[in-house]
């Protein structure tokens, strides 16, 4: 069955701080890996991944892929209390279809 | 601005009451979503819909029901065999025509069964 694990499930930092969010997967007929923000309802998309080694990168964030490993990591970096939200990765199959993990809860303490 | 709207945003019903959670789109997308999310769970995909008139069941259809009659719309309704609805209900839409499956998400209803 194909699934999605990220972790930590959540994670509490101080302002300033650099985290890294990991996503890891078992997904038959790989396509795309793509990281999502979610603040308070609408998740917001930030990352579509698809080749290994290559990091995409938007201000203080980044994200990278392994598909060798299996994983993709989400880098931020000076952290600030507008950081805080929930943080998902889902996984796209050739069909298109999107397999979702559970989220990173990430909370910015000023 | 396009974007997707999704209402009520907060619904309050008792058991064994059906209700339908409205979401409309004018960002001209095919493809239609219904997503259930419960704390500590992954996005759980109710219904989808891919064009006009169409539409499949995704993991968790059992208990609810959907119709797609216009491209901007995709209503769900929840209904009273569903055995646990109070949850968060995120629709989305995207238009992949060959690139990855980007969706856009509205802002979600929360349904609370009393």
């Amino acid at each position: 069955e194909d699934k999605v694990v990220q972790s930590p499930l959540s994670l509490v930092v101080h302002e300033g701080d650099t985290v890294t969010l990991n996503c890891s997967y078992e997904v038959t007929n790989f396509r795309s890996l793509l990281w999502y923000k979610q603040e308070k309802k609408a998740p917001t998309f930030l990352f579509m991944l698809t080749s290994s080694g290559i990091e995409k990168k938007s201000g203080r964030l980044s994200s990278i892929l392994d598909k060798k490993e299996l994983f993709s990591i989400l880098n931020i970096t000076a952290t600030q209390t507008g950081d805080s939200a929930i943080y998902l990765c889902a996984v796209e199959d050739s069909n298109y279809q999107l397999i979702w993990g559970a989220g990173t809860k990430l909370i910015i303490k000023p | 601005d396009g974007g997707i709207t999704q209402s009520p945003k907060y619904l309050f019903r008792k058991e064994g009451q059906n209700v339908t959670l409205s979401c409309e789109q004018n960002l001209n997308h095919d493809a239609m979503y219904w997503y259930r999310q419960d704390p500590g769970q992954g996005l759980r995909l109710i219904y989808y819909s891919q064009i006009v008139n169409d539409f499949q069941k995704g993991d968790i259809a059992e208990g609810y029901s959907v119709s797609r009659e216009k491209k901007e719309s995709f209503p769900l309704t929840v209904t009273s065999a569903q055995k646990n609805p109070t949850a968060f209900y995120l629709c989305a839409s995207s238009t992949h025509r060959g690139g990855a499956n980007v969706l856009t998400f509205g802002a979600g209803s929360r349904l609370t069964v009393l």
